[in-house]
């Protein structure tokens, strides 16, 4: 089963941010929360990933709570394009270390509202 | 650089046919994934490859399905005989190293439709 949890569904005025919660309560020290998202008809593509400081880059900002059991990608500027499926992943990243199985849950499906 | 190539794009079969999906990753890239994504489901991990070598198949349903990935390049997926729930897209990804920074490069998926 997933790690994660996260709404179904949400909506997002164009040109507003668009916060996407994800809990992972029972996240370990050692892992990492990713977030991909999947456009309609292809791939999955990955957005950002932090550990429990907070992330920017030039796609999203992801802030992870002190407690680490939850986080949220911050989309500032929303366009219709970024209508999707977003997932949150945690799972662990160790060079060379132990392997971890990345699981995908059903995610959020984000509607960007002109 | 280019991305994940997968073909076909789309397959339709009928049940009990056979059936085989092709990915080329990117180039350096040594882990190789497939997924198995059902409609309105995240992606489901079928089998992981470091290099040549299976790291992962826990979740292939190895009566039916099998792998390989020649060469530590190039990967093919087959499927034998086909079942009506084994329509989905199927999606090969890859990654530079096993582990580093764990992001995965995705292709456009091959969408399988049995009848």
């Amino acid at each position: 089963d997933a790690k994660t949890t996260q709404p179904p569904s949400m909506d997002c005025a164009e040109g507003r941010a668009a916060n996407l919660p994800c809990n992972h309560s029972t996240i370990s020290g050692n892992e990492y929360v990713y977030w991909y998202r999947q456009i309609h008809s292809q791939g999955p593509q990955y957005i950002i990933h932090g550990l429990k400081n907070n992330e920017t880059n030039e796609m999203a900002s992801l802030i992870i709570t002190e407690d680490r059991k939850s986080s949220t990608l911050i989309l500032p500027h929303a366009t219709l394009r970024d209508t999707a499926v977003y997932y949150c992943i945690v799972r662990v990243s160790s060079f060379g270390g132990s392997y971890d199985k990345v699981i995908f849950g059903p995610g959020t499906s984000l509607s960007v509202i002109p | 650089e280019a991305g994940v190539a997968q073909s076909p794009r789309y397959k339709i079969i009928e049940k009990r046919q056979s059936v085989a999906f092709w990915c080329n990753p990117i180039s350096g890239h040594a882990t190789l994934y497939w997924y198995q994504q059902i409609l309105g489901q995240g992606p489901k991990l079928l089998i992981q490859f470091q290099n040549n070598g299976v790291v992962d198949d826990s979740q292939l349903p190895k009566d039916r399905f099998s792998a390989e990935r020649l060469k530590g390049v190039d990967s093919t997926l087959k499927i034998q005989p086909a079942k009506l729930e084994d329509s989905a897209v199927y999606l090969c990804a890859s990654s530079p190293d096993r582990d580093l920074y764990n992001e995965q490069f995705f292709g456009p998926g091959t969408r399988l439709t049995v009848l």
